[in-house]
């Protein structure tokens, strides 16, 4: 199986908003809205930001949101922070029963 | 709160196997819950290896399904993995997860493997 596309990097200013699209196939995305994302700091775990497409874990903050239109799945990151600099990631449960991971995408925060 | 550790050699052979292990506190272990592996190779992107039921029951990833065995002992509250025939590009580092929903909901902090002779 082939990692879902993300952009390589996408950047903005501190309190801007940024938007970061995950595409991949109808096998891909599979029967469910089984799409989250992570953010990965280096040297840390990743950590859940978004599941099942737009659902917040507990502690995460309401400035993350997510959405998914077709074969595409997009996190947006508004009131954009310096801490919110990091590595992104998406995921999706498969027609396969399997995982697949997207590139990955690097924020910056100008 | 779940807290998950990795633990395993740093270092394995070529053409060795690679096996790790990730302790679970006990309450999260004895409910009903998927388990996967998660894996960096250094410079690269996130990689699932195959997730676990609390039954038993496993799903591995297509391009290492030949290679790769992850198990569960109830009895040590404990998640296994198992990579047979290693090499370099299997030098990574590796989490175990604990699924919330269709997602790796809460992670170990990762254990580094590096493959070399």
């Amino acid at each position: 199986q082939s990692a879902l596309t993300q952009p390589a990097s996408v950047s903005g200013s501190p309190g801007q908003s940024i938007t970061i699209s995950c595409t991949g196939t109808s096998s891909d995305f599979g029967p469910c809205n089984c799409v989250s994302w992570y953010q990965h700091h280096p040297g840390e775990a990743p950590k859940l930001m978004i599941y099942d497409v737009s659902d917040r874990p507990s502690g995460i903050s309401n400035r993350f949101s997510g959405s998914k239109s077709g074969n595409t799945a997009s996190l947006t990151i508004s009131g954009l922070q310096a801490e919110d600099e990091a590595d992104y990631y998406c995921t999706s449960y498969t027609s396969s029963d399997t995982y697949v991971f997207g590139t990955g995408t690097k924020v910056t925060v100008l | 709160q779940v807290q998950l550790q990795e633990a395993g050699p740093g270092l394995v052979k070529p053409s060795g196997t690679l096996s790790l292990t990730c302790a679970v506190s006990s309450d999260s272990f004895s409910s009903i819950n998927w388990w996967s592996w998660v894996r960096q190779p250094p410079g690269k992107g996130l990689e699932w290896l195959g997730q676990i039921y609390y039954t038993g029951s496993a799903h591995y990833n297509p391009s290492l399904k030949t290679r790769v065995t992850i198990s569960l002992d109830k009895s040590k509250n404990q998640l296994s993995l198992r990579v047979n025939s290693v090499t370099a590009a299997d030098t990574a580092m590796y989490y175990c997860a604990r699924h919330l929903s269709y997602s790796f909901g809460f992670w170990g902090q990762g254990a580094l493997v590096t493959v070399s002779s």
